[in-house]
């Protein structure tokens, strides 16, 4: 099984909070994803990183910021949200092989609460 | 832009019965075509894939077909269970690309 953490499981904050999402993996993979998911949706692209190197912003505004700071950790750093920003935040990994197109497999998530 | 259309959005089958899913992809250079099962509260996990180069593949009581040609592919499920019940995305991605895209979403109810 592929694994990759996600912390915290949950979170509940204020627009006018900062806080963190974390990503953990071990396998040796070398590109990141942070996707955003809302309810009965599939989830829907915000970053990636590839070789710590940031290649995808999708347009998103820059109240979400991430970082990568080694191959193992994906962080994402949320000030001033707004409510709509609720949702399931789930990071992914894929080998970033050359042969092949990359298999993405995703860590279990961060249901986040703006209140 | 890239475009994957899935079909149905919600399928309720009776237990023991086969349940198909459909995808069409808009973007002829995809080669490589995810199956992701979410549980509720669950993370997306990958059931099955196929890449362009193979027109089927089976892994036990779920099978993906691929006709290229079409640029339909589908998820077909024999023997449906209770635990089957979930939703289903399908998804298609080129080569060398880091964007998948994926469909709309099929909700599956399997009845005991």
């Amino acid at each position: 099984d592929t694994e990759v953490t996600q912390t915290p499981k949950h979170l509940v904050m204020g627009m006018t909070n900062k806080k963190s999402l974390k990503c953990e993996q071990h396998m040796g993979h070398r590109a990141m994803y942070w996707y955003k998911q809302k309810a009965k949706k599939p989830p829907e692209l915000m970053f990636v990183y590839s070789y710590e190197k940031l290649s995808i912003n999708e347009s998103v505004p820059s109240r979400f910021s991430p970082e990568c700071p080694n191959s193992s950790l994906l962080n994402l750093h949320l000030h001033a949200l707004q409510p709509e920003d609720s949702a399931l935040y789930l990071c992914a990994i894929s080998p970033r092989t050359t042969q092949f197109t990359d298999t993405q497999y995703f860590g279990p998530g961060t249901r986040l609460t703006v209140l | 832009g890239e475009n994957v259309e899935q079909h149905p959005s919600t399928l309720s089958v009776q237990e023991g019965d086969s349940a198909v899913i459909k995808c069409t992809y808009s973007d002829s250079a995809s080669n490589y075509f995810p199956w992701y099962k979410q549980e509720l509260g669950k993370r997306p996990q990958l059931i099955i894939d196929i890449r362009s180069n193979v027109g089927e593949k089976k892994d036990q009581r779920i099978a993906v077909t691929l006709n290229k040609t079409a640029k339909h592919f589908s998820l077909h499920i024999t023997e449906t269970q209770p635990e089957d019940s979930a939703v289903y995305f399908c998804a298609a991605s080129r080569p060398g690309g880091f964007k998948t895209i994926f469909g709309a979403g099929t909700r599956l109810f399997v009845k005991a």
